[in-house]
């Protein structure tokens, strides 16, 4: 049962340190997701990776946010220096894209719930 | 730009009434519709789809959605809504295997 796997589950860290989650898609998918849920904002979509190159980062902070796949099995989000506001739950999906740009579903991991004091 | 827009932010229903949930896209090309249903918790999953083909998709659990291409619209509807449907519910448009685009959500809670 393929599944995307996020770790860690939760996160709580004090302000100024720095975060770094992990997201390991399917085997086989060829696009990559980082999202954030806050209840104020909704989904929001953070970075968005094609054969392991950024195609969209726009809804990222810069200054603070990077995201990097070292590797096709493996996704990284940082957050340096992490800030309260930064609190939410994050969630990795992978999907695969055809070379008709048609794609399948995405497929979402459980999230890392990080809390900032 | 694209977006997608969910009428309803917050819905409260008995159990055996009926759901549809609304939305709308503005994008005047090809599309791939999406809903995904989150239960409290847990992640996003996938409801049901339409890519192409008959306009009226049913989905898992009992859920169906009705693509109206003139009306730019993907509305979710299910006859006879349980307790264990209590969830919130996002609609997603795919205008090219770029990005997903996601409506804010619709909470729904069914009373038992």
């Amino acid at each position: 049962d393929a599944r995307v796997t996020q770790t860690p589950r939760h996160k709580v860290t004090e302000m100024g340190q720095e975060v770094t989650m992990r997201c390991q898609p399917i085997l086989g998918h060829n696009t990559v997701f980082w999202y954030r849920q806050t209840m104020m904002q909704g989904l929001e979509l953070l970075a968005y990776f094609r054969n392991r190159a950024p195609l969209d980062d726009s809804g990222m902070p810069k200054d603070r946010f990077s995201a990097e796949m070292p590797d096709a099995t493996l996704a990284t989000l940082k957050i340096q220096p992490s800030e309260p506001r930064d609190s939410a739950v994050y969630f990795c999906a992978s999907g695969l894209v055809r070379g008709d740009g048609d794609y399948n579903e995405q497929f979402f991991g459980p999230g890392t719930r990080l809390t900032v004091l | 730009a694209q977006s997608v827009s969910q009428h309803n932010h917050h819905v409260i229903l008995s159990e055996a009434a009926s759901l549809e949930l609304g939305c709308n896209y503005s994008y005047g090309g090809t599309v791939n519709l999406f809903w995904y249903v989150q239960y409290p918790g847990q992640h996003l999953q996938l409801l049901l789809k339409y890519f192409s083909g008959d306009p009226l998709v049913k989905g898992i659990k009992g859920f169906e959605a009705e693509f109206i291409k003139s009306k730019f619209s993907f509305n979710l509807r299910k006859p006879s809504v349980q307790w264990s449907d209590t969830a919130e519910y996002f609609c997603a448009v795919d205008t090219g295997g770029f990005k997903t685009i996601f409506g804010a959500g619709t909470r729904l809670f069914v009373k038992a």
